[in-house]
């Protein structure tokens, strides 16, 4: 158990709906980043907050925006959906914003049909 | 093109064996190569963190090596393990200011009895 936490688990909608995915960084984490694993593909970078303010963005798409709250939990907001943004979805925190090793979540398996 | 590359894409031993997983990456400068298990489904975990000035770092039956010159890096298993079936994930953290991390595709290992 890495200390992260990720609600819902799994999430079944349909195309052109709206979803929040939450992420609960471990105690004390700072940092928080968001990843997209689609089927048999690698982890990509969509975001990441540090202290409540975005730090850096990948290749999050327009339609995709998130936020870090003042109790340092985060929320993944996916609109629009469509068939290929199916996919897991991982939260991982670190103590920091750079060099420090990155824990991940159990993910949240997104299904759009 | 993709700026971490990692051979083989997938991988069969009988357990008890070793085997070494390779991985080069184009990303320069960069901060550190960090090494992660992930099991079907789950969280990456993370095995090893080496900076650029470090050349091999371990974990358990995990070994990491570095070569900052030719840009490799390769993760070996002694003793393999049923459990050690998993993809395991080269990832680069570069130096520039987006501070984000560049993954693998990853290799898959798969341990037979």
């Amino acid at each position: 158990d890495s200390g992260v936490t990720q609600t819902p688990k799994h999430l079944i909608t349909a195309t052109g709906q709206r979803v929040t995915l939450r992420c609960s960084p471990r105690s004390g984490d700072l940092s928080v980043y968001w990843y997209q694993q689609s089927l048999d593909q690698g982890l990509q970078f969509l975001i990441q907050y540090y202290n409540g303010e975005e730090r850096a963005k990948g290749n999050i798409l327009e339609r995709f925006s998130a936020q870090q709250f003042p109790d340092l939990h985060s929320e993944l907001n996916l609109s629009s959906l469509e068939l290929g943004d199916s996919a897991l979805y991982f939260c991982a925190s670190t103590t920091a914003g750079g060099d420090n090793e990155q824990f991940f979540g159990p993910g949240t398996r997104l299904t759009v049909l | 093109k993709n700026q971490v590359e990692q051979s083989p894409q997938s991988l069969i031993i009988l357990e008890g064996k070793n085997c070494t997983l390779q991985c080069n990456y184009t990303v320069s400068p960069f901060s550190n190569l960090r090494w992660y298990k992930q099991d079907t489904g789950r969280g990456p975990v993370s095995l090893t963190i080496m900076t650029f000035s470090e050349n091999t770092k371990s974990n358990g039956r995990y070994t990491a090596t570095l070569d900052a010159d030719t840009k490799q890096s390769s993760l070996h298993i002694t003793a393999s393990q049923l459990s050690d079936s998993a993809s395991y994930i080269c990832v680069v953290r570069g130096m520039d200011s987006s501070y984000k991390l560049i993954f693998g595709s990853g290799t898959r290992l798969l341990v037979r009895p």
